[in-house]
């Protein structure tokens, strides 16, 4: 079963434009990162944030975790048509709910982003 | 250093055959996943390996499925007496740090498309 929903499902921007991306969970989280795919194979991991993390930056991308609403946004600014992808939030399941045995993550069904040149 | 590496890229078998399919994870990488993902969806994970032993087989969708790491290294997916509805793209996944920890970033490998006819 998937435990995230991103979105939107799909967002289509010109270069140079923001992109902001949402994803929002269900159980109590020990980190969530955010994964990119191109073509259907394999992934790329782009950030992680931890559970007691607000925000992180990382080149061109900017994570938020709240944890109250159990959501997320990846904001990639300044897009370029090589951010053309599937971009995929992924939760790891909280220590304390899970007793340390269980280290599988769990993906929402992705944001497909295309950019315009 | 080398990524995670995943043979054959491509698969195509006959319903009913059985498949074996490989992963390398990074050399050290003592966590090891397994993922599977349909088209238009998010990985869904299928088991998780800390050194020799499947540690999480939850994921398994049933008992044509099974996963072996004998030496902690390499591992392999068999699916028996195949269905049209395992064809999906198979992915790997290994990380270094103990599962479930909040530094546990898992690096993926280029997936097995598997195709079931």
């Amino acid at each position: 079963s998937q435990q995230g929903e991103e979105d939107p499902q799909a967002l289509s921007i010109q270069e140079g434009e923001n992109a902001t991306m949402n994803c929002s969970y269900k159980t109590s989280i020990n980190n969530l990162q955010w994964y990119r795919q191109n073509s259907g194979r394999g992934l790329v991991h782009l950030i992680l944030i931890r559970s007691n993390e607000r925000e992180k930056h990382s080149g061109r991308l900017r994570v938020t975790l709240d944890t109250s609403k159990k959501s997320s946004s990846l904001l990639i600014t300044a897009s370029r048509a090589a951010d053309t992808a599937s971009y995929f939030c992924a939760t790891g399941p909280s220590l304390v709910n899970y007793g340390g045995s269980q280290g599988n993550l769990i993906f929402g069904k992705g944001t497909k982003l295309s950019v315009k040149p | 250093g080398a990524g995670v590496s995943q043979t054959p890229s491509n698969k195509v078998t006959e319903k009913g055959k059985y498949v074996e399919l490989r992963c390398d994870p990074i050399s050290g990488h003592t966590a090891l996943y397994w993922y599977r993902q349909s088209l238009g969806q998010g990985p869904e994970f299928l088991i998780y390996f800390q050194g020799t032993g499947a540690a999480d087989d939850s994921g398994l969708p049933n008992d044509r499925f099974f996963a072996v790491r004998p030496e902690g290294s390499v591992s392999t997916l068999k699916i028996q007496r195949t269905e049209r509805g395992d064809s999906a793209v198979y992915l790997c996944a290994s990380s270094s740090h103990l599962a479930g920890t909040s530094t546990d970033t898992q690096y993926f490998g280029p997936g097995t498309r598997l195709t079931v006819l």
